[in-house]
């Protein structure tokens, strides 16, 4: 099975910050890469597919990036509605598989 | 607008058995692959079962669930369930249902808003 770890695991930041969040595979997945948001007591959000396509409706602060094993989601500009946990998934089979998430807390 | 609406969770004994729905609305659910996935207390997401288009060919398991949870979809009623036997207190979880991106995950777009299942004697 493929592993999934990202990186931190919590972070504070500020209103208006820039935020990178790292997530890394344990081997090689190509593109089948997505990330979700997630708040406390709800479902979680599908944020960006394929690395690096956003979802429709997702705010383009949001990006995403990398190839291979490793790879990012930036978060430009923080707004107050992004502080929550966020996970990577692979899907380059199955199973599939979650980062560990991070939560992005208001410093 | 796409809506995914989970029934069937409750409280259950260990060894018993519950049957998860997943109605969906707003998309053509007959073309579209579907998954269910898991969240314990405190745990990250964990994904639990998927079906393609056809049934029962295109069925997947995590190793956790083989052999004990069974999903299944019903085109005509535009539901996909997860049937679970044999349920043990590691079940114990939030159980979501998500709409895959065409024919298979492909990262997924859509969720439900979960389910509880309690596993407890």
């Amino acid at each position: 099975d493929i592993q999934m770890t990202q990186s931190p695991s919590s972070l504070s930041a500020s209103v208006g910050d820039t935020v990178t969040i790292t997530c890394r595979a344990s081997q090689g997945i190509s593109n089948y890469l997505a990330w979700f948001q997630q708040k406390p007591g709800k479902a979680p959000k599908s944020l960006i597919y394929g690395v690096s396509n956003l979802q429709s409706g997702v705010p383009s602060r949001f990006s995403g990036g990398g190839s291979g094993t490793e790879f990012t989601l930036t978060i430009s500009s923080l707004q107050p509605e992004d502080f929550a946990t966020y996970y990577c998934q692979h899907y380059n089979d199955y199973p599939l598989t979650f980062g560990g998430g991070t939560k992005v807390e208001i410093k | 607008e796409v809506q995914l609406l989970e029934s069937g969770g409750g409280l259950v004994q260990p060894g018993g058995s519950l049957r998860l729905s997943c109605a969906a609305s707003g998309f053509t659910f007959s073309s579209s692959a579907m998954s269910w996935f898991r969240q314990a207390p405190g745990k990250r997401l964990e994904w639990v079962s998927s079906v393609g288009i056809n049934t029962p060919t295109n069925t997947y398991y995590a190793d956790s669930v083989r052999g004990r949870f069974t999903i299944s979809r019903d085109n005509s009623k535009n539901t996909v369930y997860l049937h679970m036997n044999s349920l043990r207190a590691d079940d114990t979880a939030v159980y979501f249902c998500a709409k895959g991106r065409g024919s298979g995950w492909n990262g997924g777009d859509c969720w439900g808003q979960g389910t509880l299942v309690t596993v407890s004697s």
